[in-house]
């Protein structure tokens, strides 16, 4: 079992620059989230694949950010004009219908 | 909406005591998933245990056990024997067993308590 694993794990960018995270699930999951976590706050969800299909997009996610699953399998959460708000943990989980969500190691942001 | 309030911020524990960490959440929903998280500086988020609105039994995990009361809609978490290890951000979670309006079941999670343990 290799879990859900997330790259970058730590990403310094330049305000303005675009980035890119890649979540990795959990090889069975057909459902894969996307959360937000600033300091000393709880996760906040931002949006959720089932399979290749984007279900849900919460409203916290801006036109700058995007998030695709092309093959059902990995995602990739990009990030244009990065802003300093930012600046966050970037939390990826993944799961079985009706089953618990597993999350990875978290990808940081850091917006300068 | 859902909810989920920790009104604890902070909480500390004498190494091998017990200590309860509070939860409460609103829903009008009769179905759902209630969950507690644990993160350690490392960050990763890892479940703590897990237990369904429809079961009445508590769950219970090693030294972790739930007080689920569906009527109070509280879910407070029990750690008995309190290691060093357990010190971390503990998250209390919902999760709807009923999708509707494509929503399919995410995570709504409280602020967080910090579990301090001192030896």
């Amino acid at each position: 079992d290799t879990g859900v694993s997330q790259d970058p794990r730590h990403k310094i960018t330049k305000r303005g620059q675009n980035v890119t995270f890649r979540c990795d699930p959990i090889s069975e999951h057909n459902r894969l989230y996307w959360y937000r976590q600033t300091l000393g706050q709880g996760p906040e969800f931002l949006t959720y694949f089932q399979n290749e299909a984007q279900l849900e997009k919460s409203r916290l996610l801006s036109d700058r950010f995007s998030a695709e699953r092309p093959k059902g399998s990995f995602s990739t959460l990009e990030i244009q004009r990065t802003e300093q708000g930012d600046s966050a943990m970037y939390l990826c989980a993944s799961g079985r219908s009706g089953n618990t969500i597993y999350f990875g190691e978290g990808s940081w942001l850091t917006v300068v | 909406a859902q909810t989920v309030t920790q009104s604890q911020p902070e909480m500390s524990v004498q190494e091998a005591e017990t200590v309860t960490l509070s939860c409460t959440y609103d829903t009008s929903e009769s179905d759902y998933y209630l969950f507690w998280y644990k993160q350690p500086p490392s960050r990763q988020m890892i479940l703590v245990i897990r237990q369904e609105a429809y079961k009445q039994q508590n769950a219970t995990e090693n030294r972790f056990s739930v007080n689920f009361q569906k009527a109070a809609k509280s879910f407070s978490l029990k750690i008995s024997d309190s290691q060093l290890g357990d010190a971390a951000m503990y998250f209390c979670a919902y999760r709807s067993a009923v999708a509707y309006g494509g929503s399919q079941g995410n995570l709504i999670f409280g602020k967080g308590t910090k579990l301090s343990v001192k030896p």
